[in-house]
Order: structure tokens, then C-alpha cells, then sequence
């Protein structure tokens, strides 16, 4: 089975700053990568796709790049509405699984 | 509008069993391939279980195979996980889920999400 390893698992930033979560495969995955921002009691909501496809919606402020076993997340410029639990998802099709990440939790300095 | 509405949730005693339901609306529920996810208290997310959408192929994590069994019926457009055997570590929120793409067997990633409903295994 693929295992995903995200980092930080937590952080602190100020508004305005660029906030960076990587996700490494335990092995390569291509672009099956997807990341989601879940806030406090509320269901995950799917931010990125495919690596780094902004999903319908998004603000352009989230991005995400990577392929093979290195992915990182990138939020340009932090706005209080960011804080939340991201995750990445990694998809394989063989057979078909699903695998997230342990989690991202970002707070407001 | 998609809409999952998941039901069915509750305390149960180890070693028993729940059906949660999804009911779905706003979309062709037949050709997507839908999903079951969840997540403990305090912890991050698992998937549990996919099935195509003509029901043909049903897929499960290591942790829920042979106790879980997910189902669904395209004429009521809703989606089932019956759970046996129970065991403490089941404990959480249980999110039915829609992929992005319309594909009978394709599950790769979800732009829609129920609100959850929380199923406690405990004595």
C-alpha cells in the first residue's frame, strides 16, 4: 500500500504570509495527487486535483505542484477564512484505493 | 445542487452491526461511482469503501474488509455501508462522498460530501 507522509503536521503563520505543506509518496504516484482544506466540523472540500488543477470556485491564492513522490502545497498569501486541516489524497488504480495524509493543521499567528 | 444526506448513525455495543444510508439528489447518481470515508474523533481521514456505479465492483480498505459491505441501489438513488463486527477503533464520523468525474468505476478524488453521521462503538 502507498504511504503518505504530509509535513508540518501543524503551523503557525501570520495573514499575508505564503504557507508551504509538502506530501511525499512512499512511492511514485504520477500526479494522483489531491489536496482538501476541512474546516473546524465541517465535511472536507476539495481545493486542488491532479497535482495542480484549481478546483471550480477555489481562490487562487491555494496552488499545488509536484509529480512522482514530491508534492507541495502552496497557499500565496494567508487569509483568516484559511484556517483549517489540509490534507492530501493520493489516488491508485491498482487496484483502486484511496490514501491520505496525516494532516496539515494551520493557524493565525 | 448535489445533495448526500447520510443516516443511520448511533451507539452500538462491540461485535454489532449499523446500515448507514446516503440518500442522494442533483445528480445522476447511477454513472457515478460513489465512496464511504471516515474519521475518528480528533484524527484525520480514512478511506473505507467505493463502489462502481452499476454495482459490479466494490473495493475496501484492509481495515474493513470482510466486515463491511457497501451496496447501493440506483432506483432510490442512495448509497449503503452495512457494518459487522464491530470494534472500538470504527468509532467515528462517517462521510458518503461523489467523485469529480462521471465514470462507472472512477473514484479518484470527491468535490461533494455529505455532512457525516457519527457511529460510537462502545460498551
Amino acid at each position: 500500500d502507498i504511504q503518505m507522509t504530509q509535513s508540518p503536521s501543524s503551523l503557525s503563520a501570520s495573514v499575508g504570509d505564503r504557507v508551504t505543506i509538502t506530501c511525499q509518496a512512499s512511492q511514485e504516484i504520477s500526479n494522483y495527487l489531491n489536496w482538501y482544506q476541512q474546516k473546524s466540523g465541517k465535511a472536507p472540500k476539495l481545493l486542488i486535483y491532479d497535482a495542480s488543477n484549481l478546483q471550480t470556485g477555489v481562490p487562487s491564492r491555494f496552488s499545488g505542484s509536484g509529480s512522482g513522490a514530491d508534492f507541495t502545497f502552496t497557499i500565496s498569501s494567508l487569509q483568516p477564512e484559511d484556517i483549517a486541516t489540509y490534507y492530501c489524497q493520493q489516488y491508485d488504480n491498482l487496484p483502486p484505493s484511496l490514501t491520505f495524509g496525516g494532516g496539515t493543521k494551520v493557524e493565525i499567528e | 445542487e448535489v445533495l448526500l444526506l447520510e443516516s443511520g448513525g448511533g451507539l452500538v455495543q462491540p461485535g454489532g452491526s449499523l446500515r448507514l444510508s446516503c440518500a442522494a439528489s442533483g445528480f445522476t447518481f447511477s454513472s457515478y461511482a460513489m465512496s464511504w470515508v471516515r474519521q475518528a474523533p480528533g484524527k484525520g481521514l480514512e478511506w473505507v469503501s467505493s463502489i462502481s456505479g452499476s454495482s459490479g465492483r466494490t473495493y475496501y480498505a484492509d481495515s474493513v474488509k470482510g466486515r463491511f459491505t457497501i451496496s447501493r441501489d440506483n432506483s432510490k438513488n442512495t448509497l449503503y455501508l452495512q457494518m459487522n463486527s464491530l470494534r472500538a477503533e470504527d468509532t467515528a464520523v462517517y462521510y458518503c462522498a461523489k467523485p469529480l468525474r462521471r465514470s462507472n468505476g472512477w473514484f479518484g478524488y470527491f468535490d461533494s460530501w455529505g455532512q457525516g453521521t457519527l457511529v460510537t462503538v462502545s460498551s
